[in-house]
């Protein structure tokens, strides 16, 4: 069975310094993705950032980088410089790459960005 | 490119009614299609997941149903909604790398 464990309900961090939201993972799979995503007020799920298990490097989009570390089965995202813009729920999620595997989510992560 | 619509953006149905909620996918075959429910200020749970025409595996026993009557397109279904039915409705696509969501349905059961 899979299961993604986010720790964090809440973090609060003020404009222009980085965060880092933590995300653990458990699953037999053999091989997977891991995913991040933003939602806003609004409702809507924003893509951020996607890590295979093969990857040799850290995922990294514009201010986004994913700190993969595969042996501790960890996966958090890392936001640099923050806007006021990012105050949002933030999900990790992952899909084991075996046909018919669900993609799954944690519980989330609640950013506050203060100016 | 991939789209994926969902509707209704909110709805309010009265304890016992039946419930229909749609998502379609455009720009992409063999999808691999999810329902997600989400409570105010939680996570996403679970409800249902396809692989195929037909294939619905479901997450969480209760009173909702999904089918996938054609490649792009899956049904939430319910014959009698409950109080407990009420959340944020989430239908997501996803293909390898890349998972994306519809603009959610607001549902409030009376």
């Amino acid at each position: 069975a899979q299961k993604i464990t986010q720790t964090q309900p809440g973090m609060f961090v003020q404009e222009k310094e980085a965060v880092t939201l933590d995300c653990t993972y458990d699953t037999s799979d053999p091989s997977y993705g891991l995913f991040w995503y933003k939602q806003p007020s609004s409702g809507e799920m924003i893509f951020l950032i996607y890590q295979g298990s093969y990857d040799q490097q850290n995922a990294t989009e514009g201010r986004y980088s994913l700190n993969f570390q595969k042996a501790r089965k960890s996966a958090n995202l890392v936001i640099s410089a923050s806007q006021l813009g990012d105050s949002a729920m933030y999900f990790c999620a992952m899909r084991g790459n075996q046909a018919g595997t669900a993609l799954i989510f944690g519980k989330g992560t609640t950013l506050s960005v203060s100016s | 490119s991939q789209t994926i619509h969902q509707w209704p953006a909110t709805l309010v149905q009265p304890v016992g009614s039946p419930l229909s909620l749609e998502c379609t996918v455009e720009g992409t075959s063999n999808p691999n299609l999810y329902w997600y429910r989400q409570a105010a200020g939680r996570g996403l749970q679970l409800l249902f997941y396809s692989v195929g025409i037909g294939q619905i595996s479901s997450e969480v026993p209760q009173n909702l149903s999904a089918s996938r009557p054609q490649d792009r397109q899956f049904i939430l279904s319910s014959k009698k909604l409950l109080l407990s039915d009420s959340g944020f409705y989430l239908c997501a696509w996803d293909d390898e790398a890349e998972a994306f969501f519809g603009q959610g349905t607001r549902l409030t059961v009376v």
